[in-house]
């Protein structure tokens, strides 16, 4: 079965700092994975894709099929990246299952 | 276009007691998905749809049931409320299962 893990709840980074918000995934086929994040009393929202290979607002992330991660990364943090942030993987029968999520907190 | 409209937006209900979360997208998107939201468990599916007509398991079905019998409308329903269906409620939708999800804003709904 398809499963997500984020094994970090909480990140706190100081404004300037890289951030890398953690995510594994167990799949038995090829994956499709996202990031989403969700700022204060906004709607969750598409941040990136790996089929995408872009980069939004300064994130990254590269799907790492050895280590079964897809690791989202910013060289510099910045303090309107507070936000929630989940890792979701879609299998081909329609399911999109997310992970716990991470709560990313940038301080000035 | 309103994009995804959850309908209520809060509800407080008592065990026992039933009701329906209406979610409403006009986009004509096939896929529709269900979720809910809690604390240090992230968003968990409960009921998803593929096309006008059909409903399937998600990860959390028990105690809910679903109906898309429009294309448009994707609707959640409790039989009989319990404390751990206390949740935020997230309908969201998509053209296709690769494509982003377009999310309502939630409901909030305790069961006391």
């Amino acid at each position: 079965a398809q499963r997500v893990t984020q094994p970090e709840k909480l990140l706190s980074v100081f404004k300037g700092a890289p951030v890398e918000l953690k995510c594994n995934y167990s799949y038995s086929g090829s994956p499709e994975l996202f990031w989403y994040v969700q700022y204060s009393r906004q709607r969750l929202q598409l941040l990136l894709r790996h089929i995408s290979r872009e980069s939004i607002k300064g994130f990254t992330a590269d799907l790492n099929k050895g280590e079964t991660s897809f690791h989202l990364k910013k060289p510099f943090a910045q303090e309107e990246d507070s936000a929630m942030y989940y890792c979701a993987i879609y299998n081909q029968g329609g399911k999109l299952i997310f992970g716990q999520g991470t709560e990313l907190s940038v301080k000035p | 276009n309103a994009g995804v409209t959850q309908t209520p937006k809060f509800r407080v209900l008592k065990t026992g007691q039933s009701m329906t979360l209406l979610c409403a997208q006009d986009m004509n998107h096939e896929y529709m998905y269900w979720y809910r939201q809690d604390p240090g468990m992230g968003l968990r599916l409960i009921h998803y749809s593929v096309g006008e007509g059909t409903t399937a398991k998600g990860e959390v079905p028990d105690g809910y049931n679903v109906s898309r019998l429009k294309k448009q409308n994707f609707l959640l329903g409790l039989e009989s409320a319990a404390p751990s269906q206390t949740s935020v409620y997230f309908c969201a939708s998509s053209g296709d299962g690769n494509s982003p999800l377009h999310f309502g804003n939630g409901t909030r709904l305790t069961v006391t």
